[in-house]
């Protein structure tokens, strides 16, 4: 059974702190999708990884992919408030845009 | 430009009862797709549609079944709602079948209450 597993699923961070966020995957999959959600809001595409080695930044969001390892990494460089929300990623092991996602990551900022 | 577009937005049924849910995708694009969110937990892949035709489906029971117009509008219809059927129904479009590594873009979803 394809598994995918983000750690931690919790994380309660300072402002101005740097924090990882992993996504662990079971199966083959050459493009990884990270996602933000707001509380009662819909899904924001946030990066997609296409190949192994890709790296995106925005912000202070970058995100990376090692798929020899079934590893992708979203990097959170000095918190802020806004940043607060679950993160997911997602896997689409068909490559027919059946996305598998992580439980998310829900990452609360404070001052 | 509209994104995906969702109705209702909110839904409140009681056990037994069929619903349907509405998506229009992002103009221009050709497919759709289907999640299921239970509370705290990350979206379950239901169907994908495009062109009109069922590409893939997910593991759930026969109850659930969807469509894709003409338009590439879609509609997600739940047959004998139970209990564990309340959830966020979340609606992706995507220009093509997403071989190409396209974005789905997500629409707000539809709330689904079973009493």
């Amino acid at each position: 059974e394809l598994k995918v597993e983000q750690n931690p699923l919790f994380l309660s961070m300072q402002e101005g702190k740097n924090y990882t966020i992993y996504c662990n995957y079971s199966t083959t999959s050459d493009r990884l999708y990270w996602y933000r959600q707001d509380p009662g809001k819909s899904l924001e595409s946030l990066f997609v990884l296409l190949s192994n080695g890709a790296v995106k930044q925005e912000g202070r969001l970058m995100a990376s992919l090692d798929t020899k390892a079934r590893l992708s990494t979203l990097h959170i460089t000095a918190a802020v408030h806004d940043l607060s929300a679950t993160y997911f990623c997602a896997v689409d092991p068909g490559s027919q845009g059946n996305l598998i996602f992580g439980k998310g990551t829900k990452l609360s900022v404070k001052p | 430009d509209a994104g995906v577009t969702q109705s209702p937005t909110h839904l409140i049924k009681t056990r037994g009862q069929h619903v349907t849910l509405r998506c229009s995708p992002i103009s221009g694009h050709k497919s759709v797709s289907w999640y299921q969110q239970v509370l705290g937990q990350g979206p379950q892949f239901i169907f994908q549609y495009y062109e009109k035709e069922e590409r893939g489906r997910g593991n759930f029971p026969d109850r659930f079944s969807a469509r894709q117009f003409p338009n590439y509008s879609s509609e997600l219809n739940v047959n004998a709602l139970l209990l564990g059927d309340s959830a966020l129904y979340l609606c992706a479009s995507s220009l093509y079948l997403a071989g190409g590594g396209d974005t789905q873009y997500f629409g707000p979803g539809t709330r689904l209450t079973v009493l």
